[in-house]
């Protein structure tokens, strides 16, 4: 049963970048999509984009799309997520998954605190 | 952006009852919608896909119904364990949005 393990909370002063990273547990983690979701506190999950493990596609929500990165490592079977130009709206639990439309293994979650 | 809208926002309930919630889409999604369940601290589980179909592990007590604009889940007999928020799931096009939430609680 695939298991995904993130990375430790940060805090980040505003327009800086983090980068957060999600490890796969399956052996088969090529072709996998691996989504990131980020919900803030008492707030509604908000879905960031997805990325096709071990190859360049990619998909982004509009409200992302010029601030976010997507990558992985097939070595070491790790998904990343890069947001840059932080600010305080940003503040969240971010959360990466895997699935093609639903989520159906999810990470623990990381928060991200960003406060000057 | 599609507009997922859940009611009620808080749901009160006896053990064993059976409750239902709705979710409500600004446009059609065929059948494109999720369900999970989260609770306090912890990440979203996926209970339903596709509207109807039950993720392996999940109890048979949860179902998912619906098409189009309207979709219910429906919890049989309401279980300490279900107290949680639940929220539904569009992917029918770019970006999915989820709904604002249901919370449930033991009354």
């Amino acid at each position: 049963q695939q298991q995904l393990v993130q990375s430790g909370p940060e805090v980040k002063k505003p327009g800086t970048s983090v980068k957060i990273s999600c490890k796969a547990s399956e052996f088969k983690f090529g072709s996998t999509v691996m989504q990131w979701v980020r919900q803030a506190r008492g707030q509604r999950p908000e879905w960031i984009g997805w990325i096709v493990a071990g190859s360049d596609r990619t998909k982004y929500a509009p409200t992302f799309q010029e601030r976010v990165s997507l990558t992985t490592d097939m070595s070491t079977k790790t998904a990343y997520m890069d947001l840059s130009s932080l600010r305080s709206e940003d503040t969240a639990v971010y959360f990466c998954a895997d699935g093609s439309g639903s989520l159906g293994h999810w990470g623990q979650g990381t928060l991200v605190t960003v406060s000057s | 952006d599609i507009q997922m809208t859940q009611s009620p926002s808080i749901l009160s309930a006896s053990l064993g009852d059976r409750v239902t919630i709705t979710c409500r889409a600004s446009e059609n999604i065929n059948r494109w919608l999720a369900w999970y369940q989260q609770r306090p601290g912890k990440a979203p589980k996926l209970l339903i896909y596709t509207a109807s179909s039950l993720e392996s592990g999940v109890p048979s007590r949860f179902s998912g119904s619906g098409y189009g604009t309207e979709f219910t889940l429906t919890i049989n007999s309401l279980q300490p364990g279900d107290v949680a928020s639940y929220y539904c799931q569009h992917y029918h096009i770019y970006p999915w949005t989820f709904g604002q939430g249901t919370r449930v609680e033991i009354k």
